[in-house]
Order: structure tokens, then sequence, then C-alpha cells
């Protein structure tokens, strides 16, 4: 079964970079590493996937290591309206079929 | 059709009663997903469909768990015999599947279940 670890929270201030790493195993190989962003009482909300090396769009970047048994999330900049929780999202190799998020890591943007 | 669509968003039940949720995904999505979620904690699988087809149940999905698509396209999850533990976010996502590897899910706002 995949295994998801992601630290717990981390703080920043605005205008900083945050980078947010998920540790994950046996993952599906044929599956994008996902990541979303979740505010209180709200569904998760897409921010950026990727299969391997690096991936940027215009909210983030995501770098994934040869091995798949990693993957980072890089804000820029951080605002005080990206303090969320952030998750990824991962298949389980064992079960192509059923999808695994991470712990979370609960983000507080200080000004 | 602007995203995923849940109804209803707050449920309030009394223990031993059974409630129905329903989900409308992105409208040419053929896949459609069901998780739960208790507080603090990450969303959990539930279940997952293609089309009308129901693929995949997780081990959460006890007896008292159903869900359907039956036209491949909105869905509905039933809890019968509500029970405390059952308290949670019940979230649906969407996706559009063309092949390898999976598509992007996108969510909805989720249905907010209370046990009493």
């Amino acid at each position: 079964l995949a295994k998801t670890t992601q630290p717990i929270s981390m703080d920043s201030y605005e205008g900083q970079e945050v980078n947010i790493t998920c540790s994950h195993n046996n993952i599906a190989t044929n599956d994008y590493i996902t990541w979303y962003q979740q505010f209180p009482s709200q569904g998760p909300r897409f921010i950026i996937q990727g299969y391997k090396t690096k991936v940027t769009n215009e909210v983030a970047s995501l770098f994934i290591p040869a091995d798949r048994k990693s993957s980072t999330l890089s804000l820029p900049r951080v605002s005080l309206s990206d303090t969320a929780v952030y998750y990824c999202l991962v298949g389980d190799k064992g079960n192509t079929d059923k999808l695994i998020f991470g712990t979370g890591t609960r983000l507080q943007v200080f000004p | 059709d602007t995203g995923v669509s849940q109804n209803p968003r707050h449920k309030i039940t009394k223990r031993g009663q059974n409630v129905t949720f329903r989900c409308d995904p992105i409208s040419e999505h053929n896949r459609l997903y069901w998780y739960r979620q208790t507080l603090g904690q990450g969303p959990e699988f539930l279940t997952y469909f293609q089309n009308e087809a129901q693929l995949e149940k997780s081990r959460l999905l006890s007896d008292r768990f159903s869900a359907e698509r039956p036209k491949g396209s909105f869905s509905t999850l039933e809890i019968q015999r509500t029970e405390q533990g059952d308290s949670a976010m019940y979230l649906c996502a969407s996706s559009l599947e063309a092949g390898d590897p999976r598509g992007t899910q996108y969510f909805g706002p989720g249905t907010r279940l209370l046990v009493l």
C-alpha cells in the first residue's frame, strides 16, 4: 500500500518562497502526482500535477526526482491568502484504482 | 457548467436515520469519485465510477454505504442506519479519463454530515 508523509505544519511570511515536500513510496508508476490546496469547509482545489522532473504553472512549481519517491511543491512569494492546508495525491502501486491523499501540511502565512 | 456541485451542503440527522447525498460532476467528465474527510485529516478514498460502472470500493465503505451513478451523469451516496462515526465531510470529484495517466480530479464543495 502506498504511504505518504508530509510535514504537519509550516510557517512563512508574505513574499517568501515556500517548499512543501511529500514523501511517497509504492506509488503507481503510470500516474501523475497531484497537489491540492484546501481552505476550511471547502473541497480541495487543484494546484499542479506532474510525472517527473519539473513542472511550472502560473501559481506553483512541482519538482519530482527520477525515483518519484517524493515531490516538492514550491509556492513563490506567498501571500496571506495562501494560508491553507496542502495535500499531495498519489495512486497506489498495488491497486492502481486506489488514490491516496497525503497527510496534509497546514501552511500559515504571516504579514 | 462551472464545476462539481454537491447537495445538500450540510445535513444533520439522528443516529439510525438514512441519508442520501447527490453529486453532479462536470458535464463531460466520465469518472466520478467519492471521498470522506474527517476533521483534521486528509480525504479518504471511498469509491469511484467510470461512467455508470462502479470500479472500486474501499474497505471504508461498509454494507451501510451504497453509491450509484445510474446514467453515468450524477451520483448518489446513501448511508443507511447512520452512526455518530459517520459524521464527516463527504467530497465528490470528477475527471475526464482518456487513457494513461489518470485525469485531473476536480472537487465539489462537499456535504458536511453531522449525526447526533
